[in-house]
């Protein structure tokens, strides 16, 4: 069974654009939930998606968005890029809200 | 206090050795833990789950979860020169409206000796 998938894997942008990242669950997932990793902040959650609902949100402020298509997958953006927002984000998958979640590769964003 | 957390190490220890990593959590609610493993420059990779009080064994791996002291811990045994990484405690814990939101601890960096 593939693994969760996310695309793309590295991205470099200057402050003020718009970023848009996508993540491919594992066949059979319904729920997709976005993580940001920082070496200061650690691993925080942004939110969870469920059946195309955001069941779920973070303590992030509105410039980061995402969406759930019919198919799971799942995309984030993020508008108005600021410095502190370079970070490796995570997507991961699980069965349920309760269920072990499994972790794509990652989106390295730079912010220059 | 910190939702999750856990002592950020380093945590040495020799090969062959027994390594024990610890992690509280402050919310009674929670209902699932996992421990996960991260290489550096990797994503997380999910090592064990555990969702009732006791221990559970799998290979050189044991979880240990006591609801009562809201504790969690994860012993490797036999630890090896590739068992090096940061091991992340994550809780489940219920976040409102039948929703849940799994929360994680900044990680204990483990380094085996050889």
């Amino acid at each position: 069974k593939a693994g969760v998938t996310q695309t793309p894997r590295y991205l470099i942008k200057t402050r003020g654009q718009q970023v848009t990242l996508s993540c491919s669950p594992i066949s059979g997932h319904r729920s997709v939930s976005w993580y940001q990793q920082t070496p200061g902040q650690g691993l925080q959650f942004l939110f969870e998606y469920f059946s195309e609902t955001q069941r779920n949100k973070g303590n992030f402020p509105g410039r980061f968005s995402g969406r759930q298509f019919s198919n799971s997958r799942s995309e984030m953006n993020v508008s108005t890029l600021e410095l502190g927002d370079s970070a490796l984000y995570l997507c991961a998958s699980s069965l349920g809200p309760l269920n072990e979640q499994f972790f794509g590769p990652g989106t390295r964003l730079t912010v220059l | 206090q910190k939702e999750v957390e856990q002592n950020s190490g380093p945590l040495s220890v020799p090969e062959g050795a027994i390594a024990s990593l610890n992690c509280t959590y402050s919310d009674r609610g929670s209902q699932s833990f996992f421990w996960y493993r991260q290489y550096s420059g990797k994503s997380p990779e999910l090592i064990m789950s555990i969702y009732s009080n006791g221990d559970k064994e799998d290979g050189r791996f044991t979880a240990q979860l006591n609801k009562a002291s809201q504790y969690v811990s994860l012993l490797i045994r036999d630890s090896q020169p590739s068992d090096s990484a940061t091991y992340l405690c994550a809780v489940n814990r219920h976040s409102g409206a039948g929703s849940y939101q799994l929360t994680f601890g900044k990680g204990t960096k483990l380094s085996v000796i050889p």
